[in-house]
């Protein structure tokens, strides 16, 4: 089976609030984990990406937090718009880029 | 600078027809990869190219499918025989280099099979 997966399927938010999207992990060799968004009827798009050597990494709005000890990766989303509104899948990389893909959450966000 | 190019957008098949699924890489990019995604489901590996070669092809169905990278022009997934399973939505993904973590993803080919 997959070794990345997701423990909500959906997460309502109202716009404005902070969004907060998870992700766990089996292969605790993974050294390298995407997150992506995907609007309907389009590709992934990339929005931050993460090393097993750090522990956080921030973006513009957005903030990737990993921790190795319970293999879990979270998204957080400030100040979340209508425009946030999609999938958020969190990819694994193993060697040789080949990406496992979560099964996705999808987010909305009440105006 | 146009990014991974997938066509056409949306195909329609009858049972027992071929399909075929183009992806142009990124310029620049030599390695492609090819991911199918079933409703409400996360994207699946399928293959992986360099030009001309396949690098890895473990996400493959061993029937019907195949893929090629030619050294020239754009990257293929053949289906054979189509059938309902396979409707699908296909995107393609690229990379400048082997090992490269992040992929470049196409729109996606949603196949639809009658």
């Amino acid at each position: 089976g997959e070794s990345v997966g997701l423990h909500l399927p959906t997460l309502s938010v109202q716009e404005g609030d902070n969004s907060i999207i998870n992700c766990a992990y089996s292969n605790s060799a993974s050294d390298y984990f995407i997150w992506y968004k995907q609007e309907s009827g389009k590709g992934p798009q990339f929005i931050i990406d993460i090393r097993s050597n750090m522990d956080k990494r921030q973006g513009q709005r957005v903030t990737v937090l990993l921790n190795k000890t319970v293999k879990h990766l979270s998204l957080q989303i400030a100040a979340t718009q209508p425009g946030d509104s999609a999938v958020y899948f969190c990819a694994e990389n193993t060697q040789g880029g080949k990406l496992i893909f979560g099964q996705g959450t999808e987010l909305s966000v009440k105006p | 600078n146009a990014g991974v190019m997938q066509n056409p957008r949306h195909l329609v098949r009858r049972r027992g027809q071929e399909a075929r699924l183009r992806c142009s890489p990124m310029k620049g990019h030599s390695h492609v990869y090819w991911y199918r995604q079933l409703p409400e489901e996360g994207l699946k590996f399928m293959v992986y190219l360099q030009k001309e070669n396949i690098i890895d092809e473990s996400g493959m169905p061993k029937e019907r499918f195949s893929a090629e990278f030619p050294k020239e022009g754009p990257s293929i997934l053949r289906i054979q025989q189509v059938v309902r399973g396979d409707s699908a939505a296909y995107f393609c993904a690229s990379s400048p280099r082997s090992h490269f973590e992040k992929l470049f993803f196409g729109s996606g080919t949603q196949l639809s099979v009658l």
